[in-house]
């Protein structure tokens, strides 16, 4: 059981620079989240999804896009990359009784 | 906005200290609140969670927290720190479907 699953773990981008960030998970969860995690600031939300075709804005979504087409799946994108979104990312998923947050193990990216 | 915080930036303690790691939260019905551990490099994993019941959460590796709702505190301690604890803590919280939030996290060095 895989559990929450982010890939690539590490990631370095031109400023201008497109790409996406996959978390998969295979526990049939329909909550999921991403977060982004910078030194002093703890982690904070990005954007959450509560069910396929369903998404919603986190504290900080500017710059990132999201989509959730299946339960499994929950991409991120990063339209134009910025040095400021240089961070540690984390995608999370919820059970059904909202009991426990399952993180994946972050992506590192570094925007130059 | 609901909100969490965290008191201390950074703990440094010699081993078999006591811990106390303060947390507050600004939510103003039914919260559900947590600990999570992030060790150097790795995801955050879950320590303890309160939902209900019994004020004094028990959690893993010796650790546990007191709800005390006329605080709007939720304090993590443990009775005797080891070099293993030095990790990152962060408290959490959720108020019914909305997503996990974080506080900024409290650094934990444990010297010998």
């Amino acid at each position: 059981n895989a559990g929450v699953t982010q890939t690539p773990k590490f990631q370095v981008l031109k400023t201008g620079q497109s790409m996406t960030l996959q978390c998969a998970q295979d526990m049939n969860h329909e909550y999921m989240s991403w977060y982004r995690q910078d030194p002093g600031m703890g982690l904070r939300l990005i954007h959450y999804s509560v069910g396929a075709g369903i998404t919603d804005q986190g504290e900080v979504p500017n710059g990132y896009n999201v989509s959730r087409s299946t339960t499994e799946d929950f991409p991120l994108r990063l339209l134009s990359a910025a040095p400021s979104q240089t961070s540690v990312y984390f995608c999370a998923s919820q059970d059904p009784s909202f009991t426990e947050a399952f993180f994946g193990q972050g992506t590192r990216l570094t925007v130059v | 906005a609901q909100s969490v915080s965290q008191h201390n930036h950074h703990v440094i303690l010699s081993e078999a200290a006591s811990l106390e790691l303060g947390c507050n939260y600004s939510y103003g019905g039914t919260v559900n609140l947590f600990w999570y551990v992030q060790y150097p490099g790795q995801h955050l994993q879950l320590l303890l969670k309160y939902f209900s019941g019994d004020p004094l959460v028990k959690g893993i590796k010796g650790f546990e927290a007191e709800f005390i709702k006329s605080k709007f505190s939720f304090n993590l301690r443990k009775p005797s720190v080891q070099w293993s604890d030095t990790a990152e803590y962060f408290c959490a919280g959720r108020e019914g479907n909305t997503p996990l939030v974080f506080g900024k996290g409290t650094r934990l060095s444990v010297i010998a």
